[in-house]
Parts: C-alpha cells; structure tokens; sequence
C-alpha cells in the first residue's frame, strides 16, 4: 500500500526563521497528499493539499508541492511565527476504502 | 454544521472497566474511522466503517469493538480496558470519494490505571 516518511522532530526555530519539513511517499499512481496540523490540546485539521502532481497547495503562509520526480511533499514556510507551534503530520490515501496513512508527526517549537 | 464531535474529552478507567467513546458527524459522510496517538507513535487506525451496517478492522484493533448503526455515529468500545490503551483517541470522518479529506474530532484522552 501506499506510504509516507516524515522527517522526525522535534524542530525548534526562533520566530523569523525559514521552516522546512521533508515528507517523501510511496504510491500506486498519484494520490492527493495532505498536510495535517494539530495545535496543543486539539484536533488534526487539515492545513493544505495538492490533488495531482506539479500541484502546490498553500494556506497560512505554509506552501508544499507534489513533486512526482523526487516523489516529496516537503513543508515549507519562510518566516514562522510562535503561533505556528505544532504537529504537522503528512498524509495521503492508503488505498482501499478511503483509509488515509499518516506520517509519524513532526513537533515544531517557535521560539521568540 | 457542528463537524466531528467527540464525548468524553477526558476518562480516567481502572483495569477491566469497560467504556464507549461516542462520535458523531454532520456531515453526511460516509467514512469514518477511530485512531489512537502515542507519543513517537504517529496515528495508527484503530476500526473503520465505510457506510451504516460495514465495519472493518485497522491496525490494532484488538481490545476495540465497533458498530455503526447510523451514518451519523460510530461509537467505540473497550471491552476491558487495560494500562495499554491509555491514548488519545480520535474520530475522524470524510466523504467516500473525491480525494479522501480528513475530519477529525477534538479527542479523547483516555488514562487507564
């Protein structure tokens, strides 16, 4: 089935800096890819998605491509913020009545 | 539109009590599933159900039953609990085409001593 890689944490970064979060995957054709984010105390929610390859998705300053040559989907943001602490957790269909793989979750503290 | 709800959001248990953990959605979807959070653990799927009346196993399901009776709910239940299954529990939900979008409720925090 299909499959992701995360990068493990945790990342710390003072306020300002630029954020990169690898996320590589293995998949039967080209599948949605997702970013997840769980803030303190909550919920996942989804933070962006690219539905076929060369895509870019974005929101909140945070961007990610769906690169089929490299097949990644790195994280990128170019000056987080203290807000931005959090678990970001890659995912993409695993194939097989919706079920959904998610990576093992990347922790990033923002320092000020 | 309420979105996922989860209840209890904390429940403490002692060893061989048995407990349900309620989900409900909104949203007419059609999916929907349990996972669990371990720390260095990532999310790992516990049961999920493509429609009323089907369910089927996920990762770890042992200790864990489910049913769905409704499209709207799809409770969990710990048989007898034990120390192992202390986690925080989510639900989450989506619709059974397009490109599989997650939902998820705010969890459970689940401690059994």
């Amino acid at each position: 089935g299909n499959s992701v890689t995360q990068m493990e944490g945790p990342v710390t970064l003072s306020e300002e800096a630029f954020l990169t979060i690898n996320c590589t995957y293995t998949a039967t054709g080209y599948p949605s890819l997702f970013w997840y984010v769980q803030y303190p105390g909550e919920g996942l929610q989804l933070l962006l998605k690219a539905t076929k390859a060369d895509d870019k998705g974005s929101n909140k300053g945070f961007e990610a491509t769906y690169r089929k040559e490299t097949t990644s989907f790195h994280l990128e943001k170019g000056s987080v913020q203290v807000s931005d602490s959090a678990v970001y957790f890659c995912a993409l269909p695993s194939g097989g009545y919706q079920k959904v793989t998610f990576g093992i979750g990347t922790k990033l503290q923002v320092i000020p | 539109n309420a979105g996922v709800t989860q209840t209890p959001k904390f429940q403490v248990l002692k060893t061989g009590q048995s407990m349900t953990l309620q989900c409900a959605q909104d949203m007419n979807h059609e999916y929907m599933s349990w996972y669990r959070q371990d720390p260095g653990m990532g999310l790992r799927l516990i049961h999920y159900s493509v429609g009323a009346g089907i369910t089927d196993q996920g990762e770890v399901p042992n200790g864990y039953n489910v049913s769905r009776s409704t499209t709207e709910d799809f409770p969990l239940r710990l048989l007898s609990a034990a120390p192992s299954q202390t986690s925080v529990y989510f639900c989450a939900s989506s619709y059974a085409s397009g490109d599989y979008e997650q939902y998820f409720g705010p969890g459970t925090r689940l401690t059994v001593t």
